[in-house]
Formats: C-alpha cells, sequence, structure tokens
C-alpha cells in the first residue's frame, strides 16, 4: 500500500548548525504531512504541519518544506540545539478519516 | 487526567499468555490510536477509533489482537496467546476529532519471555 517513508536513517549536526531532514511520501491524497519528534523513553510529540495546499510553514526555529511535483517532505530546524537529538518522523493524514499514518524515522544526534 | 495514561508502564509475561494493556486518553478527544514501536523502529499502526465510527482495525497483525474503546473515553487493547515476536513498546495517542497534533501516552513496554 502507500507509505510514507525516510532518506537517512541517522542524521549528525554540529551543534549551532542547520538540521535538514528529509522524507518522501507516496499517498498524494494525504491533506496534511506532519512532523513528530520523540525524545528516548517518551511518546512522540508534535512538531509543525503542513496542508497539502501549501509549500512553506515556519514555526518556532523548524521550518517545514513541501514539495509536490516529487512527494518530498523534509524539515529544517534552526540553530540546532543539544535538546533536539530525538528522532524525527514525518506523518501524513488524508482522506475523511483522519487517520495518521507514520514513516520509518530518522535520529537526529547533536555533537558539541 | 492531563496528558494520555497508559497501564501498566511496564509489563512481563510469559510466552501464551494473554495481556491486556489500557489507555485513558484526554478528555474530549474522540480519536484514539494504538501503534507498536520495536525497538529502534518506526510507529506501527494498529487500529484507530474515531467517535462512534467503527475503528479501523487494518493495522492489527493477527487475530491474537483486539482493542475496544467505551464510547469516548478508556480504550483496552488485548493481545491473546503472546508470542516474542510481540515484544515492543505499545503507545497510545488520542486527539480531537480528525486533528494533525496526537498526544501520546509513554507507552507499555510488553517483554514476553
Amino acid at each position: 500500500g502507500e507509505s510514507v517513508g525516510l532518506h537517512l536513517p541517522t542524521l549528525s549536526v554540529q551543534e549551532g548548525d542547520n538540521s535538514i531532514i528529509n522524507c518522501a511520501y507516496s499517498n498524494s491524497a494525504s491533506d496534511y504531512f506532519i512532523w513528530y519528534k520523540q525524545e528516548s523513553g517518551k511518546g512522540p510529540q508534535f512538531i509543525i504541519d503542513i496542508r497539502s495546499n501549501m509549500d512553506k510553514r515556519q514555526g518556532q526555529r523548524v521550518t517545514v518544506l513541501l514539495n509536490k511535483t516529487v512527494k518530498h517532505l523534509s524539515l529544517q530546524i534552526a540553530a540546532t540545539q543539544p535538546g533536539d537529538s530525538a528522532v524525527y518522523f514525518c506523518a501524513e493524514m488524508g482522506g475523511s478519516w483522519g487517520k495518521l499514518q507514520f514513516g520509518a524515522g530518522t535520529q537526529v544526534v547533536v555533537t558539541p | 487526567g492531563a496528558g494520555v495514561s497508559q497501564s501498566p508502564s511496564n509489563k512481563v509475561t510469559e510466552k501464551g499468555k494473554d495481556v491486556e494493556l489500557r489507555c485513558d486518553p484526554i478528555s474530549g478527544h474522540t480519536a484514539l490510536y494504538w501503534y507498536r514501536q520495536r525497538l529502534g523502529q518506526g510507529l506501527e499502526f494498529l487500529i484507530y477509533f474515531q467517535g462512534n465510527s467503527a475503528p479501523d482495525k487494518s493495522g492489527l497483525p493477527s487475530d491474537r489482537f483486539s482493542a475496544e474503546r467505551t464510547g469516548e473515553s478508556v480504550s483496552t487493547l488485548t493481545i491473546q496467546r503472546t508470542q516474542q515476536e510481540d515484544s515492543a513498546v505499545y503507545l497510545c495517542a488520542s486527539s480531537r476529532e480528525t486533528a494533525t497534533e496526537a498526544f501520546f501516552g509513554q507507552g507499555t513496554r510488553l517483554t514476553v519471555v
């Protein structure tokens, strides 16, 4: 079936640098694309979402970009901090049913 | 409560036994999800409840898995005749109807020995 997947399983970033986490999706019918962050031993936490009719949305230190032409989603984190070390999941939601489907995840490791 | 509550937080069971995992969602949240997360892996969708509609059970891996939800409150996930491959963290999440922001519990870590 259609699914959401990620390019990179692990991303190492130096503190203060910008991080870019990528995600490929295959379901063009999804209404929303979402990023979640999961810290060790905790449940995932919502970061930001983007509606399918948008191509960019900014939050606090984060920007999500959506490229529907190539079915690609990315999360940019500015000035990465040690607290940003976590696994990041992209997810999609679509249709009247509104079910959240998650991708495989990227481990982000912030080095001093 | 303030968040999604899951119990027990840890469960060790013998192979072949049945287990029941509980999830208390945030009050007023009509949507409730169960996911399974194996060590170092992503979130595997199991089942989705939305209000009084029939649940989406498409993610349940076998007929040993079942889940119920009483109205818009507590949900239980039952695994019968547990197998070692059932060992994982079981996460529950709830959200307002069709909201993109789902709130997760801390999970139940199930170990089948």
